[in-house]
């Protein structure tokens, strides 16, 4: 199946300072990517939908000033957690939007490992 | 009412059983269907796909949409420890539409 790979698969930062995570669609051009938070035992919660080449939309109650978004190009999407507090540590997982297809999955997503974030 | 509801168990079953996962859904415009599998810390794995209503079969695994009675099945057959994990249904109406997630069920196999 595509692969989609995420990176840092951990990360620990000082509250204050910002950290980004990485999300690569490493066999397929991905127009669309997604980011969502989880919390333990919890299930996925959509942060925002990022589109190749314009401003990403987020939900609501998701402070777009603290998750930057940025998707430049078909294979990369980041997400910069800006002056993160202790509050902010949680798994994120990233996902990628596959318009062509393999073994007839036409119109599906395919996640990255994720990324744990501790603020300490 | 949510789009997608799904038990979230917890469900315990012993080695070799059949298992059976659920989700009901309100959206009638939904065609595609997917289950993930997601292992603790770790982000979910496509596990089946299917494209409007039908069975698809991969090994032991088995997808069922019943787009009639808006509900979709997964069931798991010989089930193994190297199951456990959490399972979720997810669907879309399409290209640049929305996916929509269950909650989750979290599968225990016994040894």
């Amino acid at each position: 199946g595509a692969v989609v790979s995420q990176h840092p698969s951990w990360v620990i930062c000082k509250s204050g300072t910002s950290v980004k995570i990485e999300c690569r669609s490493l066999d397929f051009q991905a127009t669309t990517m997604f980011w969502y938070r989880q919390f333990p035992k919890q299930s996925l919660m959509l942060m925002a939908t990022s589109n190749e080449g314009s401003k990403a939309t987020y939900e609501q109650g998701v402070e777009k000033d603290k998750f930057l978004i940025n998707h430049a190009s078909l294979t990369l999407s980041t997400l910069t957690v800006t002056s993160a507090h202790p509050e902010d540590s949680s798994f994120y997982i990233c996902s990628a939007r596959d318009h062509v297809g393999r073994q007839g999955a036409g119109n599906t997503i395919y996640f990255g490992e994720g990324s744990w974030l501790t603020v300490v | 009412q949510k789009e997608v509801e799904q038990d979230p168990g917890p469900l315990s079953v012993p080695e070799g059983a059949i298992v059976s996962l659920n989700c009901t859904y309100s959206n009638s415009a939904f065609q595609y269907f997917m289950w993930y599998r997601q292992y603790s810390r770790k982000g979910p794995e496509l596990l089946m796909y299917t494209y409007s209503s039908g069975n698809k079969e991969d090994g032991r695994f088995t997808a069922q949409v019943d787009k009639s009675s808006k509900y979709i099945s997964l069931f798991i057959r010989d089930s193994q420890p190297s199951d456990s994990a959490t399972y979720l249904c997810a669907m879309s109406a399409g290209t640049g539409n929305q996916f929509y997630f269950g909650t989750g069920t979290s599968l225990t196999v016994i040894p």
